[in-house]
């Protein structure tokens, strides 16, 4: 599939910690970027991040990009009970055409 | 900010009934979009409309048509649901078609009975 994979499926940590997950991706991009959606919800920008960049930081969320390794993460620092959501990456490809992955789950236990 | 309205949030239709689907963004996006999203299947693009009269087929178009007679409107039409649409409908909108970020509605969970 062009989307990719999303691990974790599921991750559950204590408030306080850090999250970290991760997106691949089969063929080239232009972008990536990460959504979070709330249970029943809309999806909600988070940041994107170019094929020519390498990280990005916005607030406690940092994002990596390997583009060798095809390959990005997300990491939100000192993680609070309200960051429990999933978590989606979506792709840009060359042709420009937009793909979601299948999504991380993320439980912060206050 | 921007804002996505779905017409409804919860609709319980039976087999063989019309659905319509409703999306309004007030940001004078050129592109919109509809998708499904399912368990374990993440988000499916169903179409997307580039123009007004515009529509493009995404990767799950079948049981599906859309209307897009005004720039702020997007309607995705079930002709005769079945209970395999049962699923939770977004609607997204974005300034360029996949350069720029989608800005999406809170959604629209659909049960066919």
């Amino acid at each position: 599939s062009q989307q990719g994979e999303e691990d974790p499926q599921a991750l559950s940590i204590q408030e306080g910690e850090n999250a970290t997950m991760n997106c691949s991706y089969k063929t080239s991009i232009n972008n990536l970027q990460w959504y979070r959606q709330n249970s029943g919800r809309g999806l909600v920008h988070l940041i994107l991040i170019r094929s020519n960049e390498r990280e990005k930081h916005s607030g406690r969320l940092r994002v990596t990009l390997d583009t060798s390794k095809k390959s990005s993460s997300l990491l939100i620092t000192a993680s609070r009970a309200a960051d429990t959501a999933s978590y989606f990456c979506a792709k840009t490809n060359t042709g420009n055409q937009f793909y979601f992955g299948t999504g991380t789950s993320l439980t912060v236990i206050p | 900010d921007v804002k996505v309205t779905q017409s409804s949030r919860y609709l319980v239709k039976r087999t063989g009934e019309k659905v319509f689907l409703e999306c309004v963004q007030d940001m004078d996006h050129e592109n919109m979009f509809w998708y499904r999203q399912d368990p374990g299947l993440g988000l499916r693009l169903i179409y997307f409309s580039y123009d007004v009269k515009m529509k493009e087929k995404g990767d799950i178009p079948e049981g599906y048509s859309v209307s897009r007679e005004k720039k702020e409107r997007f309607s995705l039409i079930l002709e005769s649901a079945s209970t395999n649409q049962t699923s939770m409908y977004l609607c997204a909108s974005s300034s360029s078609p996949a350069l720029n970020t989608q800005y999406f509605g809170p959604g629209t969970r659909l049960t066919v009975l």
